[in-house]
């Protein structure tokens, strides 16, 4: 059984500060992950993926992979009110069937 | 470029009876998905097709649920009979690389 872990939240940070949100997963063999952003009663908007262990930046935002640790996270620098959301972390483990195992996602407040 | 189509938006049924949802893609895209995303939880695959073909079911309750994408573009997701346990937001998504979701379709069962 594939999982993904992330702690539930919420996590609350002041606005300008850095957020950090933290993602395991259990299926070594997985190739490529993402972080999906998700407002209250929307549907999931991806924000980045990443392949190669490393960082990835992107903007305000920056993704992290360690597959050796299966750990995966997003920095959002200078973090704004309306960065306040659920982060839904993603795996995709490769082949033909490339459906997406999601975490339950953390939930992020931004303290202005 | 239009985004996922998803309809309808809102559904609310008794336990026991039928329902459909429906999705339309976009233009171009041949790999489909439906979610199903219980409230508190992330998104979990119930099935996905490559066209008009199934590439993996293996989470989809085939006891109640069916799917089908007919002519490779639409597709619908269909629940009979429904549970109390199945009032849930229902996905759609489509990609070429990355998966783009639709606005979902939001079920409850009384």
């Amino acid at each position: 059984q594939k999982e993904v872990e992330q702690n539930s939240g919420p996590l609350s940070v002041p606005e300008g500060a850095i957020a950090s949100l933290n993602c395991t997963y259990s299926d070594r063999g997985s190739q490529s992950f993402f972080w999906y952003r998700q407002y209250s009663g929307k549907s999931p908007e991806l924000i980045m993926f990443i392949y190669s262990n490393g960082d990835k930046e992107d903007g305000r935002f920056t993704a992290q992979l360690n597959k050796a640790s299966q750990y995966v996270s997003l920095l959002i620098r200078d973090s704004q009110p309306s960065d306040s959301a659920t982060y839904l972390c993603a795996v995709h483990s490769g082949g033909g069937a490339d459906g997406l195992t999601f975490g339950k996602g953390t939930h992020l407040i931004i303290q202005p | 470029e239009a985004g996922v189509a998803q309809s309808p938006r809102y559904k609310i049924i008794e336990k026991r009876q039928s329902v459909a949802f429906w999705c339309n893609p976009i233009s171009g895209h041949a790999t489909l998905y439906w979610y199903q995303q219980i409230l508190g939880q992330g998104p979990k695959l119930l099935i996905q097709f490559q066209n008009n073909g199934v590439v993996d079911d293996s989470q989809l309750p085939k006891d109640r649920f069916s799917a089908e994408r007919l002519k490779g573009v639409d597709s619908t997701l269909k629940i009979q009979p429904a549970k109390l346990e199945d009032s849930a937001v229902y996905l759609c998504a489509s990609s070429q690389e990355t998966q783009y979701f639709g606005p979902g379709t939001r079920l409850l069962v009384l």
